[in-house]
């Protein structure tokens, strides 16, 4: 398995820009995570989804969409970049099994720098 | 909602020493706390767990230990090395609830020093 896998690793903007970060796991999570990581800060969530079809806002939601169309993949929109959302973002998947482990995978991260 | 408090922000012992590092949570419905590794530039890996019916977990150099009256919970480092030089983060969630989402610290800087 390759796990959670994220795309780009780093990416400069423009202010104003738009991008996608990818997000896929393979092993068959329903639940999946977007955080930011500031220089020095601990995780606040972005948006999480529960499963295909259903998403949800977190702690910091603005400037950001989600959408979750199928099981392995969930995609975090960046609409009109600002400098505040330069950050660290990761993407999580954990197992909704209620009998199974409760970890939470990580991804290795996208570095993004918005000018 | 849940908020997760974690102390020292950062800490610094000789190698081989012990290392403990402190967090407490706000609400009681909360029933697992899992502990994350993240070295520089790296994600943030699980080192330990623990579920709300056990008081103390231990794997080798590090355990945690639970107190849900108090709502508290701490990491035990033992014999620190300096590939032990990480950030450790803390989290609670309730398992099994609506959300179901980590709730973190904010985490703790640990160097050990040679």
């Amino acid at each position: 398995n390759a796990g959670v896998t994220q795309t780009p690793k780093f990416r400069i903007l423009k202010i104003g820009q738009s991008m996608t970060l990818q997000c896929a796991q393979d092993m068959n999570h329903n639940y999946m995570y977007w955080y930011r990581q500031d220089p020095g800060m601990g995780l606040k969530l972005i948006y999480y989804s529960v499963g295909a079809g259903i998403t949800d806002k977190g702690e910091v939601p603005n400037g950001y969409n989600v959408s979750r169309s199928t099981t392995e993949d969930f995609p975090l929109r960046l609409e009109l970049a600002a400098p505040s959302q330069t950050s660290v973002y990761f993407c999580a998947s954990r197992s909704s099994s209620s009998g199974g482990a409760n970890e939470q995978f990580f991804g290795p991260g996208t570095r993004l720098t918005v000018l | 909602g849940e908020n997760v408090e974690q102390h020292p922000s950062t800490l610094s012992v000789q190698e081989g020493d012990s290392a403990v590092i402190k967090c407490t949570y706000s609400d009681s419905a909360s029933n697992y706390f899992p502990w994350y590794k993240q070295e520089l530039g790296k994600r943030p890996q699980l080192i330990i767990d623990i579920r709300s019916n056990v008081g103390e977990k231990k794997d080798q150099r590090i355990a945690v230990t639970l107190n849900k009256t108090a709502k508290h919970f701490s990491l035990h480092i033992t014999e620190t090395q300096p590939e032990d030089s990480a950030v450790y983060f803390c989290a609670a969630m309730n398992y099994g609830g609506s959300q179901g989402n980590l709730i973190f610290g904010k985490g703790t800087k640990l160097s050990v020093k040679p």
